[in-house]
């Protein structure tokens, strides 16, 4: 069964800092990879996803993420994040050939203070 | 709004009551999924229609649960005999077969007391 870690259940930055949030999958097949966003009141959204071809892939709102298949690694980054950031951010995975639910890591609480 | 509806937004019931919840997803999608979050967690897999047809469930979906997508456009999540575990927010995706991207609703939080 496929299962998904996310390191940091909550983490609080200032703005312009840089963010990085981990994201580990245990699959050892072919994946895709997701980065959902869900701001305060609002409903899920993709961020960014990755299926195959360049490891590094970019997203909405100057978001990018590293796979790194030798460590099972799904990492989200961004340079220089804003007030508008604040957001639940959730790694997922599915199984490229197979089934076809999304499995979700428990999220990450990201807080940018002014 | 062209975007995954579901209604209602918020249910409060009884515990032993039944609910039911529905969803329209983006008129042109095939794919339904239906998910659970509770507080704290990440969304959980429920079950997956591909136009009318149920293709998988989780072992989640107790026998107390049942989906249904008749007509392959909108789906329906019922409960029987909710108890306080069922309290949660359900969550509807869908996407077309060829776009790997689910759009997901805003949920219908259920608070059974």
């Amino acid at each position: 069964a496929q299962s998904v870690s996310q390191h940091n259940h909550h983490v609080i930055l200032s703005e312009a800092a840089s963010l990085e949030l981990g994201c580990n999958y245990s699959y050892g097949g072919t994946v895709n990879l997701f980065w959902y966003v869900q701001y305060p009141g609002q409903h899920l959204q993709l961020l960014l996803k990755y299926f195959s071809g360049d490891p590094l892939v970019k997203g909405i709102k100057g978001f990018e993420a590293e796979f790194i298949k030798s460590k099972f690694s799904f990492n989200l980054r961004k340079p220089s994040v804003q007030w508008s950031d604040t957001a639940e951010y959730f790694c997922a995975v599915n199984s490229g050939g197979g089934a076809d639910g999304l499995t979700f890591g428990k999220g990450t609480h990201l807080i940018i203070q002014p | 709004d062209t975007g995954v509806s579901q209604n209602p937004r918020h249910k409060i019931t009884k515990r032993g009551q039944n609910v039911t919840f529905r969803c329209d997803p983006i008129s042109e999608h095939n794919r339904l999924y239906w998910y659970r979050q509770t507080l704290g967690q990440g969304p959980e897999f429920l079950t997956y229609f591909q136009n009318e047809a149920q293709l998988e469930k989780s072992r989640l979906l107790s026998d107390r649960f049942s989906a249904e997508r008749p007509k392959g456009s909108f789906s329906t999540l019922e409960i029987q005999r909710t108890e306080q575990g069922d309290s949660a927010m359900y969550l509807c995706a869908s996407r077309d077969s060829l776009n790997t991207e689910a759009f997901f609703g805003q949920g219908t939080r259920l608070t059974v007391v």
